[in-house]
């Protein structure tokens, strides 16, 4: 059983550009989680979707960002006219059921905006 | 406001030693406290959790103590190796109510482990 794959595994941008961030959940889990880790920070919370619904996205910058989870395929966080300060790693994380722990993690994206 | 606090930012031990790590949490809501394991280029891996109602748990080489009443919470590594060499993360949620996915995480401890 494939774990939660995220990719690009790197991705750089220059100030302006649009990033996409992908993320395949683990085969029977329909609860994706994205967390963002700045230098020397823990994760923080961005958004949390199921299929075709985002249901928290509380943690999600008001402006630029956002989070779907269609009904095939990956969940995709779009950064657009991304700024320096976008640069960091983006976890997702997949669960089964809507509980915390129950969360298995993805090996991260990390975005440099030059 | 960090609702997680996690000492120290790093630590290093020898082999064999027991380093310990501290977390203290300020919502009482809490009730899941899970420690992360994250190796350099990895994401972060479920190590051990503990939840309210015990005030111990052990698995192998890791054991997490709990003290409800002070809010605080904390990860011992018995005979540490190099390989537990590793960014330790701890975290907590709240798994009644209304945000019970919501994981909140402390700043991370950056653990050596020397040969």
């Amino acid at each position: 059983n494939a774990g939660v794959m995220q990719n690009p595994r790197h991705l750089v941008r220059r100030r302006g550009q649009e990033a996409r961030l992908r993320c395949s959940p683990m085969k029977g889990h329909s609860h994706v989680y994205w967390y963002r880790q700045l230098p020397e920070e823990g994760l923080k919370f961005m958004v949390y979707l199921q299929k075709e619904n985002i249901i928290d996205e509380s943690g999600m910058p008001k402006e630029r960002f956002s989070a779907e989870f269609p009904k095939e395929g990956p969940s995709i966080l779009r950064i657009q006219q991304v700024v320096r300060g976008d640069s960091a790693a983006y976890f997702c994380a997949s669960s089964p059921r809507e509980y915390a722990d129950t969360q298995y993690f993805g090996p991260g994206t990390r975005l440099t905006v030059l | 406001q960090q609702q997680v606090k996690q000492s120290p930012q790093s630590l290093i031990v020898q082999k064999g030693g027991i380093p310990i790590i501290n977390c203290a949490y300020e919502n009482t809501a809490f009730d899941y406290f899970p420690w992360y394991q994250q190796f350099p280029g990895k994401g972060p891996a479920l190590l051990i959790a503990i939840r309210p109602d015990v005030s111990e748990k052990k698995e192998g080489r890791f054991t997490i103590s709990f003290n409800k009443s002070a809010k605080q919470f904390s990860l011992h590594i018995m005979d540490s190796q190099p390989g537990d060499s590793a960014t330790y993360f701890c975290a907590a949620s709240m798994r009644s109510g209304g945000s019970n996915y919501k994981l909140t995480f402390g700043k991370g401890t950056l653990l050596t482990v020397n040969p």
